[in-house]
């Protein structure tokens, strides 16, 4: 049972367009959530993280929102770039389980077209 | 970067032979995981760690074991490998601190094949 799910696999934006990736949640006990950008023969890379006490945090280009009653965040990419073409990450975890575990989305590709 | 190194970053083995990849950290994190990326299944957690000889199980662990003998590195073993272990190993740490979310770092990674 996936608890995490990123439901679009891919995703191709045009240079300067926004760029949203989506993340759903099934476990309404996750309250930080983390989003990771991978390249390719690299390990992720930590980006943007939220907590549930927030429905949004920006930094520079990178906004995410979290919307508890939906138990879904997207990350926002503006204006989107040719280097942030990278498969991305969403992570949740319930930080009262005292495991300090984080449970990951299926990932999205992005592609920013030049 | 985070200081975190993984060995070997890129192995082939044949089946049921023990295989160790090694992560090894200069962070002094507390926290240390075991995860491997397959397409279609994201990262998944194979075993993580929360402190020196503490571990305890991920989502796949069937197969894996792990030991950790000091803070710095921390040892994933395939006792006898299979073709279906055959994938992208990410070792990551962490840290409790305060404001923090307990962020995960990641090294490069050890590509595993298994014939």
């Amino acid at each position: 049972d996936q608890q995490v799910k990123q439901n679009s696999p891919s995703l191709s934006v045009q240079e300067g367009r926004i760029s949203i990736l989506n993340c759903d949640y099934t476990n309404s006990m996750f309250d930080y959530f983390l989003w990771y950008k991978k390249y390719p023969a690299e390990g992720p890379t930590f980006l943007i993280s939220i907590s549930s006490i927030k429905d949004k945090n920006e930094d520079g280009r990178f906004t995410v929102f979290l919307n508890k009653s939906a138990k879904h965040l997207s990350l926002h990419i503006v204006p989107s770039q040719p280097g942030d073409s990278a498969v991305y990450f969403c992570a949740a975890s319930d930080s009262g389980s005292g495991t300090y575990k984080y449970i990951f989305g299926t990932g999205t590709r992005l592609k920013v077209l030049a | 970067d985070a200081g975190i190194t993984q060995s070997p970053r890129h192995k082939v083995t044949e089946t049921g032979t023990p295989v160790t990849l090694r992560c090894h950290q200069t962070e002094n994190h507390r926290y240390m995981y075991w995860y491997r990326q397959d397409p279609g299944h994201g990262l998944r957690l194979i075993h993580y760690s929360y402190g020196v000889k503490d571990t305890d199980k991920g989502e796949v662990s069937d197969g894996y074991s792990v030991s950790r003998s000091k803070t710095e590195d921390f040892l994933l073993t395939l006792e006898s490998a299979t073709s279906s272990q055959t994938s992208v190993y990410f070792c990551a740490i962490s840290d409790l601190k305060a404001g923090s979310y307990n962020e995960q770092f990641f090294g490069p990674g050890t590509r595993l094949t298994v014939l």
